[in-house]
């Protein structure tokens, strides 16, 4: 258990409906992290958060995407008009410790 | 900008065999490197990780890994694998200030028996 649940596990949808996604730390964690990870390869980052502020947007952000931290614990991650290339596996992450980040079990979403 | 490449896409190995898995890493600076592994519809669970120090370092389930700073490298390693070691590996390097992470490709490994 790392400490991190993510909701739902798994979210099929169709082509253009809108989707959110929840992560749930389950202490307080100063950081928090989103990566999106196709099959077959690797995470690659989206956006994190120091408390409620968004401090960065990876390019794979497009202005469909929307993240919010709103009190500095839970996050959401939003698409809007899903697309087909949308279909990957979202994790969430936080730090704890130095600088480690343990991950969340994911959120595996399918665009039909 | 940091990138890391793992270039051993599948290894399959026997059960009690030792495993090596490769890892090249570009970055600046001092980097942070981390092994973590994926269960198939899993997340990641870190293995272990490397801030400095002694280069080579212990992990859980039996793994370790050597930071070679010439070689750009940071290959994990485990002495006799089990069968529930089967899984995918993730090599990861990340900056010291914001901690974003990136990412290989990844390794199948999968266990014979």
């Amino acid at each position: 258990d790392t400490g991190v649940s993510q909701n739902p596990r798994h979210k099929i949808t169709k082509r253009g409906q809108n989707v959110t996604f929840r992560c749930d730390p389950i202490s307080e964690h100063n950081r928090l992290y989103w990566y999106r990870q196709t099959l077959g390869q690797g995470p690659e980052f989206l956006t994190y958060f120091q408390n409620e502020a968004q401090l960065e947007k990876s390019r794979l952000l497009s202005d469909r995407f929307s993240a919010e931290r709103p009190k500095g614990s839970f996050s959401t991650l939003e698409i809007q008009r899903t697309e087909q290339g949308d279909s990957a596996m979202y994790l969430c992450a936080i730090t704890s410790g130095p600088y480690e980040q343990y991950f969340g079990p994911g959120t595996r979403l399918t665009v039909t | 900008a940091q990138s890391v490449t793992q270039p051993d896409i599948h290894i399959t190995v026997s059960e009690g065999a030792s495993l090596e898995l490769r890892c090249n890493y570009s970055y600046g600076a001092t980097p942070y490197l981390f092994w973590y592994v994926q269960s198939p519809g899993q997340g990641l669970q870190l293995l272990l990780k490397y801030f400095s120090g002694d280069t080579l370092v212990q992990g859980i389930k039996g793994f370790e890994a050597e930071f070679k700073r010439s070689q750009s490298s940071f290959n994990l390693r485990k002495p006799s694998v089990h069968w529930s070691d089967a899984a995918e590996y993730f090599c990861a390097v990340g900056p010291s200030n914001d901690y974003k992470l990136s990412f290989g490709a990844g390794t199948t490994v999968t266990v014979r028996a």
